[in-house]
């Protein structure tokens, strides 16, 4: 079975400060990862993808993510937060040869003026 | 490129009623999936197609709710006599094998 934890269902920084999402997945095989923002009545947005190579990838709006494969964990990450940012992350994984995709529970981010 | 599209945006329903739901999905994408997201909670895989085929629709409650995709297209998905359990964001998203998925603005059903 896969699945994904967010273990932080609420998460509130100060606007400039960084960020860290937290993502701990459980996959039997080579894991597929992602990162997704939800704004408010809006469907699911792609902020960045790991399939293989350099651990850290980077995403959309400087959002970027590192693969600890020894720890199952994909954490999101942002070096400075703007209001904008004020949403709902989803982790997700698949992996190579699966099509169902398994999501976390989310974490809402709010941003402090 | 024209996104995932979803109608209706919205639907409100009383106990016992039925309703469908429908997904356009991008052009050129065998995959399609069907999310549950009840409110505050992340999506929960319903049933999902590759082109006409139903590939996996075990987390479907069979009794009430059905999924088709007839030519691999476009897709409904219906629930029979509604119960407040029912309330949730329906979200349909479409992708190429393997690779992200892509999802639509949703249809929110509310059961009173």
């Amino acid at each position: 079975a896969q699945s994904v934890t967010q273990p932080d269902a609420r998460v509130t920084v100060s606007e400039g400060a960084s960020l860290q999402l937290r993502c701990k997945y459980s996959y039997s095989g080579t894991p597929y990862l992602f990162w997704y923002v939800q704004y408010p009545r809006q469907g699911l947005q792609l902020l960045l993808k790991y399939y293989s190579g350099d651990p850290v990838v980077q995403g959309v709006n400087g959002f970027e993510a590192e693969f600890i494969k020894s720890n199952s964990s994909f954490h999101l990450r942002k070096a400075s937060v703007h209001w904008s940012d004020s949403a709902v992350y989803f982790c997700a994984v698949t992996g190579y040869g699966n099509e169902k995709i398994t999501f976390g529970a989310g974490t809402k981010l709010t941003i402090k003026p | 490129e024209a996104g995932v599209t979803q109608s209706p945006r919205y639907a409100v329903l009383q106990e016992g009623q039925a309703v469908s739901f429908w997904c356009d999905p991008i052009s050129g994408h065998d995959t399609l999936y069907w999310y549950q997201q009840p409110r505050d909670q992340g999506p929960q895989l319903l049933v999902y197609f590759r082109d006409e085929a139903v590939i996996d629709n075990s987390q479907l409650p069979s009794d009430r709710f059905s999924a088709v995709r007839p030519k691999g297209t476009n897709s409904t998905l219906k629930i029979q006599s509604a119960k407040q359990g029912d309330t949730a964001t329906y979200l349909c998203a479409s992708g190429i094998a393997n690779t992200e998925v892509f999802f639509g603005k949703g249809t929110r059903l509310t059961v009173v």
